[in-house]
């Protein structure tokens, strides 16, 4: 079936890096787009950005520019987000979502909870 | 950058009553926009699409309507299953930036 399989929790010292993982499987990759969501604990959704899997091309929302990487490992149909020089407000559950078009997120993946604490 | 406005925040109701909720566009977004409801721990799920079609697999209890910057999700005879949270999004170009949410509890 149709799912998106993220890599299991993370905790982290601020200054490190994260690397989450999403791997597709159920359709072909790179026929839908990749999107990444922040939750914040006890907060809603925030749009990061999103990714095209046919080209590689990232794209970040202002508030997500600068530490942030979004990146593909095509042949193993598979979604990386990078979080680089970690700060405590990073901490929150991040999600991958397939967008279909420009229409919706339809499959979602499970979501990693990365934490950031001393 | 669009902004999207949900309300109410929140919201207690018994089952069996009907429920809508709203989002404002800062801006027309033409009906591109998706509801979302969030169970507590676990990831979004499509509600609704393009405004007014429901997902695959979604309840005919749940609609949605509007168009240009005001739209609404109504849930007709709420079960238990549908207590959790709501957002909206919009799709009418990036940033895709989301509701605020509103959490649906049980009275």
């Amino acid at each position: 079936q149709i799912q998106l399989v993220q890599s299991g929790p993370e905790l982290k010292k601020p200054g490190e890096t994260v690397k989450i993982s999403c791997k597709a499987s159920g359709y072909t990759f790179t026929d839908y787009s990749m999107h990444w969501v922040k939750q914040a604990p006890g907060k809603g959704l925030k749009w990061m950005g999103w990714i095209n899997t046919e080209t590689g091309e990232p794209t970040y929302a202002d508030d997500f520019k600068g530490r942030f990487a979004f990146s593909l490992e095509t042949s193993a149909s598979t979604a990386y987000l990078q979080i680089n020089n970690l700060k405590n407000e990073d901490t929150a559950t991040y999600f991958c979502a397939r967008g279909d078009g420009d229409w919706y997120f339809d499959v979602w993946g499970a979501g990693t909870t990365v934490t950031v604490s001393s | 950058d669009i902004q999207m406005t949900q309300s109410p925040a929140s919201l207690s109701v018994s089952v069996g009553e009907t429920v809508t909720i709203t989002c404002r566009a800062s801006e027309n977004i033409y009906s591109n926009l998706a509801w979302y409801q969030q169970k507590q721990g676990k990831s979004p799920q499509l509600l609704v699409y393009a405004a007014t079609n429901l997902a695959d697999g979604v309840p005919s209890r749940f609609s949605g309507s509007g168009s240009g910057t005001q739209y609404s999700l109504k849930i007709n005879s709420l079960q238990s299953e549908d207590f959790g949270s709501y957002y909206c999004q919009h799709f009418w170009g990036t940033p895709y930036t989301f509701g605020g949410g509103t959490k649906l509890e049980i009275k």
